[in-house]
């Protein structure tokens, strides 16, 4: 059974860098064609893309952030970590980390956490 | 960048009723689609990718079509748990969702 859950800070002020970390269990992101991803999502709005990371560490990020984020694997916890640097108000979302399902070169999201909310405000 | 729209926005309908949602790109993307259901403060769930194919455990009202620009979900007779807000989202270069439809009660 795959879960997926988000943890980080609810409140982040202008400017900080934002720090959220995905732990999951009921699989490995050292086993061959594993990904995990991270999408957020702005009260009322639709679902963004952020970031992805394939357990052979390969990266991809969102062209309109990739100046902005980082993401990382620690295999041995089960977590992976996405870091976003100057943090906006229009950045205020639930951001959600889900498993890609393994399928060729496709990037489906077939399980996801249950998302965190991330209110930026001073 | 590939641009994508959906359409209608909103949608009212009955339960019982043959529902269509559109998904158009910008540019072809082969049959790299899939759909997502969001219900009210809980995570999107997968309900068809590769642009036809049902994910495990959905139900079989739910199906999926198109190639190209322009796709289609479909639920031939909806339900009471079928009022929610459906995605697509294109995997061409990198992941993209579409706006999304919002299906209410008529």
């Amino acid at each position: 059974q795959i879960t997926l859950k988000e943890s980080g800070p609810t409140l982040v002020k202008p400017t900080q860098t934002l720090t959220l970390t995905c732990t999951f269990s009921g699989f490995s992101l050292s086993t061959s064609g594993v990904g995990v991803g991270w999408i957020r999502q702005p009260p009322g709005k639709a679902l963004e893309w952020l970031a992805l990371i394939y357990w052979d560490d390969d990266k991809r990020y969102s062209p309109s952030l990739k100046s902005r984020l980082t993401i990382t694997k620690d295999t041995s916890k089960n977590q992976v970590v996405l870091t976003m640097t100057n943090m906006d108000p229009v950045d205020t979302a639930t951001y959600y980390c889900a498993h890609r399902l393994d399928l060729a070169a496709a990037v489906y999201f077939d399980y996801w956490g249950q998302g965190t909310l991330v209110t930026v405000s001073s | 960048v590939i641009w994508m729209t959906q359409s209608p926005s909103l949608l009212s309908a009955s339960t019982g009723d043959r529902v269509t949602i559109s998904c158009r790109m910008s540019q072809g993307i082969s049959s790299y689609l899939a759909w997502y259901q969001q219900k009210p403060g809980k995570a999107p769930e997968l309900l068809i990718y590769a642009a036809s194919t049902l994910q495990s455990g959905v139900p079989s009202r739910f199906s999926g079509s198109g190639s190209g620009t322009d796709f289609t979900l479909t639920i031939s007779c909806l339900q009471s748990e079928d009022f929610a807000t459906y995605y697509c989202q294109q995997y061409y270069s990198f992941p993209l969702f579409g706006p999304g439809t919002k299906v209410d009660i008529k």
